[in-house]
């Protein structure tokens, strides 16, 4: 079964600064892997896609990068904003098709 | 607009009722999901489905049934069997492989 673990569970960073968030999946067999948005109460906000033969993705400040034989993946934000507060979730797709999240980290950018 | 409707938002049921979420996406997407959300955690996986007709138990598919008549629709019953169902409950939709997952603005379950 796949497990994927997310820290931290939560973050707190004055604005402007850089913020990394790390996901890790114990079965490297996957046909990617994505990272989410979610504000309070809402649905989830697709941000990066990573397929299982990509290093990196990048949209604006935000950086995915993934190392599949060692089951992990790092998201940056650059220049952090209080509108990035919220909670990022990770998600891998195996190849059974199932898709497995983390718990997610809390982001909050303290103004 | 393209895009994963799911209703009603809130959603309030009995001790012993049964009760169906409704998922539908427009988007042409062979595949479905369904999750439960508890509050501090993570997404848990109660079923998916791959093509119309077939589908398959996640993680916490116990008190939950799901059907897939139609490409589109992919509707979710809590059963009286699910005994602790207050949850928060997300749709989603993709193509098989390779491709975003989209979600639903979800449905918020409480028993009462």
């Amino acid at each position: 079964k796949q497990e994927v673990t997310q820290i931290p569970a939560a973050l707190s960073v004055p604005e402007g600064e850089n913020l990394v968030l790390n996901c890790s999946f114990t079965d490297s067999a996957i046909y990617n892997l994505q990272w989410f948005r979610q504000d309070p109460g809402k649905g989830l906000t697709s941000l990066l896609l990573i397929q299982s033969s990509q290093r990196e993705q990048t949209s604006g400040r935000l950086n995915a990068s993934l190392d599949k034989s060692s089951g992990r993946s790092t998201l940056y934000i650059a220049a952090s904003q209080p509108g990035d507060s919220a909670t990022y979730l990770c998600a891998v797709q195996s190849n059974d098709y199932k898709l497995s999240f983390g718990a997610g980290t809390t982001v909050t950018v303290r103004a | 607009d393209g895009g994963i409707t799911q209703s009603p938002k809130y959603l309030f049921r009995k001790e012993g009722q049964n009760v169906t979420l409704s998922c539908e996406q427009n988007l042409n997407h062979d595949a479905m999901y369904w999750y439960r959300q508890d509050p501090g955690q993570g997404l848990r996986l109660i079923y998916y489905s791959q093509i119309v007709n077939d589908f398959q138990k996640g993680d916490i598919a116990e008190g939950y049934s799901v059907s897939r008549e139609k490409k589109e629709s992919f509707p979710l019953t809590v059963t009286s069997a699910q005994k602790n169902p207050t949850a928060f409950y997300l749709c989603a939709s993709g193509r098989i492989t390779n491709t975003e997952a989209f979600f639903g603005q979800g449905t918020r379950l409480t028993v009462v």
